[in-house]
Order: C-alpha cells, then sequence, then structure tokens
C-alpha cells in the first residue's frame, strides 16, 4: 500500500523555538496533504489543508501565523510550529491522497513534540 | 460529513469476533462509510470502506444495513495487536474539500487474554 513518511518521529524543544516537521508520499504523488494535532486521549483534529503550489487552508482557530505549512512538491510538505510554547506539545499526523490510484487517504506515523 | 456515533470503549475476547458497531442515522446517498483504526502513538490505518454492500478485506468484514443509518466492523478472529481505537467516518468519497477526514471519538477496543 502506499506509504506516508513523517520526520522527526520525535522531537524535544525549547521554548520560544521553532520545529519543521516533515511529510512526505514516497510511493505516489500527493496534490493534497492535511494536518492534524492530537492531545493525548483526544482525537484528531484537523489544522490545515496543504495544496502543492498555493496557500494552505487552516481550519478556525488555527492561527497560520504560528503553524506555516508549505507545500513545495507532489511530495512534501512541512508543518512549521513558529515559537514553540508547551501548550504546542502534541501527536502531530499528516495525511495524503494517492489521487492517480484509488483517491484514499494514508496516514504519516506521526511526529511527538515535546515544548520544554 | 455525517456526524457519527460509536460507543467509547469496549473489551473484547483474544481469538474472538469483535463487533463494532457505529450509527450514521443522517448519512446522504453518496456518503461512504470508512473505518480507521489508531495504534497507540501511530497514525491512522486504514481498514475498510462501503458505499452499501458488505465488503470484506483481509483485515475486517463490514456491514452496512439495508438504510444505511448504521454499520458494523467485523474483527473475525481479534488478536493482542488489534488493541486500538477505531473510527467510523461517513464522507463523501470525492469532494471539492479535497478528501478531509474528520474524526470523532472513536471506540477503544481492548483485547484480553
Amino acid at each position: 500500500g502506499a506509504v506516508v513518511s513523517q520526520h522527526p518521529s520525535r522531537v524535544i524543544c525549547k521554548s520560544g523555538t521553532s520545529v519543521k516537521i516533515e511529510c512526505r508520499s514516497l510511493d505516489f504523488q500527493a496534490t493534497t496533504m492535511f494536518w492534524y494535532r492530537q492531545f493525548p486521549k483526544q482525537s484528531l483534529m484537523l489544522m490545515a489543508t496543504s495544496n502543492e503550489g498555493s496557500k494552505a487552508t487552516y481550519e478556525q482557530g488555527v492561527e497560520k501565523d504560528k503553524f506555516l505549512i508549505n507545500h513545495a512538491s507532489l511530495t512534501l510538505s512541512t508543518l512549521t510550529v513558529t515559537s514553540a510554547h508547551p501548550e504546542d506539545s502534541s501527536f502531530y499526523i499528516c495525511s495524503a491522497r494517492d489521487a492517480q490510484n484509488t483517491g484514499e487517504l494514508f496516514f504519516g506515523e506521526g511526529s511527538r513534540l515535546t515544548v520544554l | 460529513d455525517a456526524k457519527t456515533t460509536q460507543p467509547p470503549s469496549m473489551d473484547c475476547a483474544e481469538g474472538r469476533a469483535a463487533n463494532l458497531p457505529c450509527n450514521h442515522s443522517t448519512i446522504s446517498g453518496n456518503e461512504y462509510v470508512y473505518w480507521y483504526r489508531q495504534i497507540h502513538s501511530q497514525g491512522p490505518q486504514y481498514i475498510i470502506h462501503g458505499l452499501k454492500n458488505n465488503e470484506t478485506n483481509e483485515m475486517a468484514s463490514l456491514i452496512i444495513t439495508e438504510d444505511r443509518k448504521s454499520s458494523t466492523l467485523i474483527l473475525p478472529h481479534a488478536t493482542l495487536r488489534d488493541t486500538a481505537v477505531y473510527y467510523c467516518i461517513v464522507r463523501v468519497r470525492e469532494q471539492a474539500a479535497g478528501n478531509k477526514l474528520t474524526f470523532g471519538g472513536g471506540t477503544r477496543v481492548l483485547v484480553k487474554p
């Protein structure tokens, strides 16, 4: 099946720094990728839709200047958490749509961010 | 996307079939039923989907009622590795919003030896 890879899987950073998380579709092209955030014992919450070659679409309540999304190629989207604070500590998950085949969505392994 | 209702948790015995219910009484005619599961600290994994006919694959079976207002995911022989949160989602398969999935609370399934 299609594979979506995230990097890093775990990251610890100091408060005030920025962290970049990568999401790659390894064997298919993804014009659209999605970024989710998940707090402990809660469900996934969609943050934004990442569109290749254009600006991301953010869900209500998600600060676009804090969570910068770049989708520069058909296989890579990045999420940068700027000026991270402890409340940004969470599990971040991306998904990508294999538009050329089944059109189904596949998820990355997730990236756990801990802000000290 | 139509809202779904799932029990928050359920236990099942290893080796037995696990039947996971999902209510989606407001489902539209062009909406599919999708099931994903999330094992602890991992990304969601696609299990199966269907429109109105029952479906089966190597992981599970999906039974959709005739009126499509509810469905059941069946894990035929649950193993300890099936312990996870199972999400039932209904959505249009192709949509302008780009196939985004909205997750509900899911069912936390614990398979016991």
